[in-house]
């Protein structure tokens, strides 16, 4: 099975920084399939980034994914208060099998 | 917007089966997979498996001996049935709408947390 290793587990940042989240996989990943949610507390998760790269309906620009093979970015230029959440990245092979990474906090500093 | 509504008891005796329900309205149930996914505090997210509306479904290979995902279109439901439950299925469990087009979950259940306790 495909882990997806997120890091930092932690990113402490102030309002206005950039966050910069890593997503790693342990085997190529089909980018086609490589998707971003951001989750607040008492919240499902949301989708954020579709494809590795694009953003889903109501998106800000801000947020924006890159990446291919087996590492892949998810980058938010300006943080906002309402940024501050966990993120996941998650994969999905068809018809076998669907993960998700453990996440990465991004907690206001 | 479809919205999702899971459905269940929160709380269930161990060795027994959790039964769940997602209420699909709007009648879009007949379109799209839907899929089961829980969340805990141990284990993170977890893909529990999906159903198709023709009834198709595929399950996480570690759950599959003890899960059975149904549909029922006439009334706009999908369940959830995990048996021979232990303390290591208390989570939260949410039911999430596949977008074939994104092939992501677009839609998700505000989600309820079930206990296995005695």
């Amino acid at each position: 099975d495909i882990v997806l290793t997120q890091s930092p587990g932690t990113l402490s940042l102030s309002p206005g920084e950039r966050a910069t989240l890593s997503c790693r996989a342990s085997q190529t990943v089909d980018s086609s399939y490589l998707t971003w949610y951001q989750q607040k507390p008492g919240q499902a998760p949301r989708l954020l980034i579709y494809g590795a790269s694009s953003r889903a309906t109501g998106i800000p620009d801000r947020f924006s994914g890159s990446g291919s093979g087996t590492d892949f970015t998810l980058t938010i230029t300006r943080l906002e208060p309402e940024d501050f959440a966990v993120y996941y990245c998650q994969e999905y092979r068809e018809s076998v099998m669907l993960t998700f990474g453990g996440g990465t906090k991004v907690e206001i500093k | 917007q479809v919205q999702l509504q899971e459905s269940g008891p929160g709380l269930v005796k161990p060795s027994e089966t959790l039964s769940l329900t997602c209420t699909v309205p709007g009648g879009s149930i007949s379109s799209y997979s839907w899929n089961w996914i829980r969340q805990s505090p141990e284990k993170g997210l977890e893909w529990i498996g999906y159903i198709h509306y023709s009834g198709a479904s595929t399950y996480n290979p570690s759950l599959k001996s003890r899960v059975t995902m149904s549909v029922d279109t006439s009334k706009n439901q999908v369940s959830l049935k995990l048996s021979s439950v232990t303390a290591a299925d208390t989570a939260v469990y949410y039911c999430a709408k596949w977008s074939s087009a994104w092939r992501a979950f677009d839609i998700w259940g505000q989600g309820t947390g079930v206990i296995v306790s005695s």
